[in-house]
């Protein structure tokens, strides 16, 4: 089946490591993009990337790190720079701008 | 900027009744909004979208409604379910449809 798979759906770290949250997607989608969520909030943006190999800061860049060496895949590190890395992340991708967005079902991280 | 420390509007409707959720876009330029559906611990769903060319535009059950002059969106979901019971986000693409932007969510409870 077409769709985006995230991993893994709980991820546990100490304080201080740097962590690597997965996103694959199979629906041949140009565009792919990173989201936090906290809880009882709403989505705020990290990172987004419109094509293999370029990527843009969304609101919320500092402290995370992404890369786009395939279409398929965007994988997000958490970095010991981010403060409170502790929350619930969203991968999506769109075939292009101003199209219908298709999201993961999250991949929810705790640092202890 | 962050919102860090807002919580979510809640909606409260008793089954069987409308339901209006309602969401204030910020950027004039949007010219794609899209609504979603948001479970607790999934990825949002889509629900309907709509383009700014169209003040109106009908689904299974759901309506949005756009008004540019003010900047506002709304959901209206017809003899509501409880398994309408969820956080309800709308979406704008900013940045000449680059970035595809929440807005803060409205959790809606059916009593039954």
């Amino acid at each position: 089946d077409g769709g985006i798979t995230q991993s893994p759906k709980y991820l546990f770290r100490k304080e201080g490591q740097n962590v690597t949250l997965s996103c694959e997607q199979n629906l041949n989608h140009d565009a792919m993009y990173w989201y936090r969520q906290d809880p009882g909030q709403g989505l705020r943006l990290i990172y987004y990337s419109q094509i293999v190999n370029d990527f843009q800061k969304g609101d919320i860049a500092e402290g995370y790190s992404v890369s786009r060496e395939k279409k398929e895949s965007f994988p997000l590190t958490v970095t010991s720079a981010q403060k409170n890395p502790t929350a619930f992340y969203l991968c999506a991708s769109s075939p292009g701008r101003v199209t219908e967005a298709f999201f993961g079902q999250g991949t929810r991280l705790t640092v202890v | 900027g962050e919102s860090v420390g807002l919580h979510l509007p809640t909606l409260s409707v008793q089954e069987g009744d409308n339901s209006i959720i309602n969401c204030a876009y910020s950027n004039s330029a949007s010219d794609y909004f899209i609504w979603y559906k948001q479970e607790s611990g999934k990825g949002p769903q889509f629900i309907i979208d709509i383009r700014s060319n169209m003040d109106k535009r009908q689904g299974q059950r759901v309506t949005v409604l756009l008004n540019k002059t003010v900047k506002h969106l709304s959901l209206q979901i017809a003899a509501t379910q409880p398994g309408d019971s969820a956080v309800y986000f709308c979406a704008e693409w900013a940045e000449y449809g680059n970035k595809l932007v929440f807005g803060a969510g409205t959790i809606l409870r059916v009593k039954s």
